[in-house]
């Protein structure tokens, strides 16, 4: 249990194209996920936490009109980079906390999103 | 301010065990979850720990102690495919379930 899916998992793009990323929890609820982003042999940056039902919570850093968040179930994240450009290639991985039943917090990770921005 | 350490690089061989330290310093504490990620995979889940004392778990032991803002993975019999990075991360206070992460050791394990 506790599977976490992301699309697309790989993408390459022009600059100025926007791009969606979906996170799905697929086999149970989730209130909060978090999406993150990762440069090589670099740890996991936080970007935003998002809330079903209410907008998210950004980063220090992290521009909201640039990186576009809906979680508009409880199954369902998106993130929409919006007028992409080389400097936003990266690996973007997205996680999901269980709405109950597991230890506090505890996060589920997708298995990421490499974009390339030309 | 928040701060968790770890240690940037770590080798080991085949067979060893290889003790990898992380600690914190955070405003609260609910928690300490260890995770293990491969080159260009998400990371999983490896253990957790909000007690002070030692969680075992197949190959895999965590250490948690609260009072020396103190944790570590063991992982012993290493293999191959062990290799990757272990990252610490602690829960903060408050119900925000957001996570404060280490910045990862990198542990190379050589036959």
């Amino acid at each position: 249990g506790a599977v976490v899916s992301q699309h697309p998992s790989r993408v390459i793009c022009k600059s100025g194209t926007s791009v969606k990323i979906e996170c799905r929890s697929l086999d149970f609820q989730a209130t909060t996920m978090f999406w993150y982003r990762q440069f090589p042999k670099k740890s996991l940056m936080l970007m935003a936490t998002s809330n079903e039902g209410s907008k998210a919570t950004y980063e220090q850093g992290v521009e909201k009109d640039k990186f576009l968040i809906n979680h508009a179930s409880l199954t369902l994240s998106t993130l929409t980079v919006t007028s992409a450009h080389p400097e936003d290639s990266s690996f973007y991985i997205c996680s999901a906390s269980p709405s109950s039943g597991r230890p506090l917090n505890e996060q589920f990770f997708g298995p990421g999103t490499r974009l390339t921005v030309l | 301010g928040q701060n968790i350490d770890q240690p940037t690089e770590m080798t080991a061989t085949e067979g060893a065990i290889v003790q990898i330290n992380c600690t914190y310093q955070t405003s609260g504490f609910n928690g300490l979850f260890w995770y293990q990620q491969h080159a260009g995979e998400a990371p999983t889940f490896l253990s957790y720990n909000v007690l002070d004392g030692l969680e075992e778990k197949g190959r895999f032991s965590s250490f948690l102690s609260r009072s020396k803002g103190y944790s570590y993975l063991l992982l012993k019999e290493l293999q191959m495919k062990d290799s990757a990075s272990y990252l610490c991360a602690v829960v903060n206070a408050g119900n925000n379930r957001k996570l404060i992460w280490g910045l990862g050791t990198s542990l190379a394990v050589n036959p």
